[in-house]
């Protein structure tokens, strides 16, 4: 499968702890996206990569919030210090530079703080 | 002016029957107007988009009719199949800013 690939899929948490989730984009795509979707709710911007430098993150993106790209390849997003509004599902996207309005999502990693 | 309005929230359609989801936004800086479909359990996935320079796209059941001076996008999904209950979002994007409508939940009755 040549797909975007998440990992993992489910993440069941205590408040307070830290988690990190990694997306493998499609290979030859140089841009990569993390989304976070609640309930109901269309996906909302987190941050942007173009290959490994992170260009764009969004105000939704709290101190508690890292992500990273090494080498252009995989990335991974922490949050530390869990808490209850955190749970959501989280998306990761690729595209390529040109034409880049075409997303292609993973199946996310759903992530649940008790 | 970011924000993008999506109607109906949920829809429910016979099989064979015309579903039809409507979308609004503000910002006339977005130039692309894509489609998503997102199954229980799955990421969003592309299903067609149109810029604004045309005012209809075509793609198989699936039509997007768009009104630039309305600042309005719409979905047409002909001869609805049960296959299709899926989430349909709306988007709107301008360089790396994609922003999407809250969702459209259609059921299609067999």
């Amino acid at each position: 499968d040549t797909g975007v690939s998440q990992d993992p899929r489910h993440k069941i948490t205590k408040r307070g702890q830290n988690v990190t989730f990694r997306c493998d984009p499609i290979s030859e795509h140089n841009r990569l996206y993390w989304y976070r979707q609640t309930l109901g709710q269309g996906p909302e911007f987190l941050t942007y990569f173009q290959n490994e430098a992170q260009l764009e993150k969004s105000r939704l993106l709290s101190d508690r919030f890292s992500a990273e790209r090494p080498k252009g390849s995989f990335s991974t997003l922490e949050i530390q210090r869990t808490e209850q509004g955190d749970s959501a599902m989280y998306l990761c996207a690729s595209s390529f530079s040109t034409g880049g309005e075409k997303l292609f999502f993973g199946s996310g990693t759903q992530l649940s703080v008790l | 002016q970011q924000q993008v309005k999506q109607s109906p929230q949920s829809l429910i359609v016979q099989k064979g029957g015309i579903s039809i989801i409507n979308c609004a936004y503000e910002n006339t800086a977005f130039d692309y107007f894509p489609w998503y479909q997102q199954f229980p359990g799955k990421g969003p996935a592309l299903l067609i988009a149109i810029r604004p320079d045309v005012s209809e796209k075509k793609e198989g059941r699936f039509t997007i009719s768009f009104n630039k001076s309305a600042k309005q996008f719409s979905l047409h999904i002909m001869d609805s199949q049960p296959g299709d209950s899926a989430t349909y979002f709306c988007a709107a994007n301008y360089g790396q800013n994609f922003v999407f409508g809250p969702g459209t939940r259609l059921s299609v009755l067999p």
